[in-house]
């Protein structure tokens, strides 16, 4: 019974190519997030959801495209795949937007 | 533009001994901190947290202090235990930013039995 879930848990992909990246949370919370670790190890948010709602959008390419079918799923979509977009890509869920936030265990994408 | 910084990339400690990790922050904007806690091939866990009103904050072996002044906050953990051997990061949040949070890049540390 995985709190917040991730699929795939390892990605290798070429570059040029389109991937999805799932995740599902059994919290009910309403908030999700999308983060990404570079090879710096800085983890750094993407995006935020509330209740299907963008709320947070920092600055990523417009190649990354989350959708949240319903609070419980954040999918992460990305198209033409860069060398640059090889990281550890985490997913979190909190309740009401707060600042405790619950993670995944991470998607490693490599782009070759 | 880090704002929240941890400047030491590892601490290695005995068991049974005091474990002292540091965090230091740019942003005065920042009102709540966090610390995680981090095992390999998982996600982040969240460990412990602090309001800025506070200057500490316990729960069991792990006590968070905060000075607002200095921008400072530190996790000390005591008695260590080798199962505390993992990556700790120190994030942050602003008031009103919809609950973002800003990592620091994180401490290995390293319990020895």
């Amino acid at each position: 019974d995985t709190a917040v879930s991730q699929t795939p848990k390892y990605l290798v992909t070429q570059m040029g190519n389109d991937k999805s990246i799932k995740c599902e949370q059994n919290l009910g919370h309403d908030t999700m997030y999308w983060y990404k670790q570079d090879s710096k190890k800085f983890l750094k948010i993407m995006f935020s959801y509330n209740n299907k709602e963008l709320i947070i959008n920092e600055t990523v390419p417009n190649r990354f495209s989350p959708k949240s079918p319903d609070k419980a799923h954040l999918n992460l979509h990305i198209n033409s795949l860069e060398l640059g977009d090889s990281a550890v890509y985490f997913c979190a869920s909190s309740p009401n937007g707060g600042s405790e936030q619950y993670f995944g265990p991470g998607t490693r994408l490599t782009v070759t | 533009d880090q704002q929240v910084k941890q400047n030491s990339p590892s601490l290695s400690v005995q068991e049974g001994r005091i474990s002292i990790l540091n965090c230091d922050y740019t942003n005065s904007m920042f009102d709540y901190f966090l610390w995680y806690k981090k095992y390999p091939a998982e996600g982040p866990t969240f460990l412990i947290s602090i309001s800025s009103i506070k200057d500490k904050n316990e729960d069991g072996r792990f006590t968070v202090f905060l000075n607002k002044s200095a921008k400072h906050l530190s996790l000390h953990i005591v008695p260590s235990q080798p199962g505390d051997s993992a990556v700790y990061f120190c994030a942050a949040s602003e008031v009103g930013a919809n609950s973002k949070l800003t990592f620091g890049k994180g401490i290995t540390l390293s319990v020895r039995p």
